[in-house]
């Protein structure tokens, strides 16, 4: 069974369309993440949850929008979506100090 | 603010031979998590290994060990007996253990192992 599953893998998409990301982990962990990881490879949290609270909001713009339906689910919302946008987006779970954050395979967004 | 900084953006190593990935930290923290992930070319982050800052002793995982230097704030990653397997981007990652469940990543190396 996947622990941290992502779908869809790959969305490619015209500029000013809406599209949804959705993360379901099934480790019974009370944290989930959004990770953004652009061209250069670089990972940026984007948002945090803990029990379907909002914990971590890094300065996303308000065109991302989380939603954590219950402590397994994170889903990503992306509103009129940019060229900016297009990058690899990361759900990841985790418990608080275990050590260890568990990923998704990535969804791969392309904006044309 | 907590920073984490991998000065390397690019490393090669012949295959069976060492390699050291370096990677520093900045923090007031005094109890963390240090960890490397690898993320090979299929873009799956898997754990590579983990350290907990009140441990004095390195983890080890198999061919993999770690160089923690607390003091120095420095948490460098030896890679043994390399493997074609092990090309991949290694990310050095950080925990904030005060509340905030932030994981801070740096910026990557990318190791590529000749054959």
């Amino acid at each position: 069974d996947t622990a941290v599953s992502q779908t869809p893998k790959y969305l490619v998409t015209q500029m000013g369309n809406d599209k949804s990301i959705k993360c379901e982990q099934n480790l019974g962990h009370d944290t989930m993440y959004w990770y953004k990881q652009d061209s250069k490879k670089f990972l940026k949290i984007m948002f945090s949850y803990n029990n379907k609270e909002l914990i971590i909001n890094e300065t996303v713009p308000n065109r991302f929008s989380p939603k954590s339906p219950d402590k397994a689910h994170l889903n990503l919302h992306i509103n009129s979506l940019e060229l900016g946008d297009s990058a690899v987006y990361f759900c990841a779970s985790g418990g608080v100090n275990t050590g260890e954050l568990f990923f998704g395979e990535g969804s791969r967004l392309t904006v044309l | 603010a907590q920073t984490v900084t991998q000065s390397q953006p690019e490393m090669s190593v012949q295959e069976a031979e060492t390699v050291t990935l370096s990677c520093t930290y900045d923090t007031s923290e005094s109890d963390y998590y240090l960890f490397w992930y690898k993320q090979p070319p299929s873009r799956q982050m898997i754990l590579v290994i983990r350290q907990e800052a009140y441990k004095q002793q390195n983890a080890t995982e198999n061919r993999f060990s770690v160089n923690f230097q607390k003091a120095a704030k420095s948490f460098s990653l030896k890679i043994s007996d390399s493997q074609l397997g092990d090309a991949a981007m290694y990310f050095c990652a950080y925990e904030v253990t005060s509340g905030t469940y932030k994981y801070i990543f740096g910026t990557g190396t990318r190791l590529k192992v000749l054959a």
